[in-house]
C-alpha cells in the first residue's frame, strides 16, 4: 500500500540552526501539506502546497519556515533559525484531489535544545 | 472561522464498555468530517470519513460515526472497547481548500 515517508524520525538541533525536514508523499497525489503538533496539544495545520506553489499558509508559518518540491518526489519543510518554541511532530500528508482523504506520514519529532 | 470542539480529553474505559466521542464543529460550507486515531508513537491513521449519503458511516476496528447536521456533530462510537483502543482520537473537518482543522484530540485508556 502507498504510504507517505518523512526522515528522519527524530531530529535534535540547537537553537539557531537551519532543519530540514523531508517527506516523500504519494506518488499521483496533487496536494501537499504540513501540520505540526506541539506535545500534548492539538495537531495544527502549518502550510499547503499545489501546482508548485504554496496555496495556503497560517499564522504559525512565518518567514522562518520555507517549503520546497525539489526534484517531483521530495516536499521539505526548512527551518531557517529553530526557537526552541519549534519543538513539535512535524507531520506530512498529501491528498490525491480535493475532498479526499489525506495519508499522513510517521511524522519527525523535532527537538531544538 | 472554522473550528472543531471535542469534549472530552481524557476517557477510561473498562475492555467491553461502550465509547461515545463527541465533536462538534463550525463550518458554514460542505462538510468532510473525518475521525482520525493515535496509536502511542505513531502516525494519525484514518479511522472513517463521510463526504455525503448515508450520515451512519463506518470505519475500520468496528469503530462508527453518525453525522448529525441539526446539531453539527460527528460523534464516534464503539459498541465493545478493547485494550489496543487506547489511542488518542482527533475529529477534523476539511475546509474548502482541502486542509484539515483538528480537534484538540481525546485520550482514551481501556483498562484491561
Amino acid at each position: 500500500e502507498p504510504e507517505v515517508t518523512q526522515t528522519p524520525s527524530h531530529q535534535v538541533t540547537q537553537m539557531g540552526q537551519e532543519v530540514i525536514l523531508r517527506c516523500v508523499p504519494i506518488s499521483n497525489h496533487l496536494y501537499f501539506y504540513w501540520y505540526r503538533q506541539i506535545l500534548g496539544q492539538k495537531v495544527e495545520f502549518l502550510v499547503s502546497f499545489y501546482n508548485n506553489e504554496i496555496s495556503e499558509k497560517s499564522e504559525i508559518f512565518d518567514d522562518q519556515f520555507s517549503v520546497e518540491r525539489p526534484d517531483g518526489s521530495n516536499f521539505t519543510l526548512k527551518i531557517r533559525s529553530t526557537k526552541l518554541e519549534d519543538s513539535a511532530m512535524y507531520f506530512c500528508a498529501s491528498i490525491l484531489e480535493g475532498n479526499t482523504e489525506a495519508f499522513f506520514g510517521q511524522g519527525t519529532r523535532l527537538t531544538v535544545v | 472561522a472554522q473550528s472543531v470542539s471535542q469534549h472530552n480529553h481524557h476517557v477510561i474505559l473498562s475492555e467491553a464498555a461502550s465509547l461515545e466521542l463527541g465533536c462538534n464543529y463550525s463550518y458554514g460550507g460542505t462538510v468532510n468530517l473525518f475521525w482520525y486515531v493515535q496509536y502511542p508513537g505513531q502516525h494519525l491513521q484514518l479511522l472513517l470519513k463521510y463526504f455525503s449519503g448515508d450520515p451512519l458511516v463506518k470505519g475500520i476496528k468496528g469503530f462508527e460515526a453518525e453525522f448529525i447536521k441539526s446539531k453539527f456533530s460527528f460523534n464516534l462510537r464503539k459498541p465493545s472497547v478493547q485494550w489496543s483502543d487506547t489511542a488518542e482520537y482527533f475529529c477534523a473537518v476539511m475546509d474548502s481548500s482541502y486542509k484539515l482543522i483538528f480537534g484538540s484530540g481525546t485520550r482514551l485508556l481501556v483498562r484491561p
